[in-house]
């Protein structure tokens, strides 16, 4: 089955604790992104990745680093959260740029990772 | 700043009329829209994407794009209680085909 898979689905940690939460996608998709969700703030881009080794920031990349060293993984690393940080993540993956008849530049959705910062 | 705006709404119709779904964005070199819909806590899903100028129809959904106004909008016929959810533009292509999202529109559809 063709999905996008983020761990932990919920976590509750405290200050300052460096946590990663896992994205792995099945579809050998070029495209990987990271969104947060917030009340009012709809969906916000964190980082994206065009391709293996190929990051860059999206709007909101303060205090989360990323990295592609593989085609399917595309982890979220917080250093040191912070409760501002508190939020729901969504992963999400797409194929490469080009569209075509057979790529209709469809973004895949995990199921979400609730994040909590004491 | 690529930006994409939507009214947040809420929207609020009643069951069995148009919902209207209104969003603009800024760079005139988009090439895709999409419309996802988004349940409370729930991951988004895709439900219409449009290329072209022009009406798309897809069951009760209508997307309808305008890039000489860079206007999209969706349309929902005969409402549903459903159909209640936050509806989400996107815009991608151009150079690098990253997506930017709007904030979404929260539709309610009263029974």
């Amino acid at each position: 089955e063709a999905q996008v898979t983020q761990n932990p689905r919920y976590l509750i940690t405290v200050t300052g604790k460096k946590l990663t939460v896992t994205c792995s996608q099945n579809m050998n998709h070029e495209y990987m992104s990271w969104y947060r969700q917030d009340p009012g703030l709809g969906l916000r881009q964190i980082y994206y990745s065009m391709n293996v080794e190929v990051t860059d920031k999206g709007d909101v990349p303060e205090g989360y680093k990323v990295s592609r060293k593989e085609k399917r993984n595309f982890p979220l690393i917080l250093e040191s959260p912070s409760p501002n940080q508190t939020s729901l993540y969504f992963c999400a993956s797409k194929q490469g740029a080009r569209l075509d008849l057979r790529n209709t530049g469809e973004l895949f959705f995990g199921e979400g990772s609730r994040l909590t910062v004491l | 700043q690529k930006e994409v705006e939507q009214n947040s709404g809420p929207l609020s119709v009643p069951e069995g009329a148009i919902a209207s779904l209104n969003c603009t964005y800024s760079d005139r070199g988009s090439q895709s829209f999409f419309w996802y819909r988004q349940y409370s806590g729930k991951s988004p899903e895709l439900i219409m994407f449009i290329y072209s100028n022009g009406d798309k129809e897809d069951g009760r959904f209508t997307a309808q794009l305008n890039k000489a106004s860079q206007y999209v909008s969706l349309l929902i016929r005969d409402s549903q209680p459903s159909d209640s959810a936050t509806y989400l533009c996107a815009v991608g292509g151009g150079s690098q085909g990253n997506l930017i999202f709007g904030k979404g529109t929260k539709l309610s559809v009263k029974p």
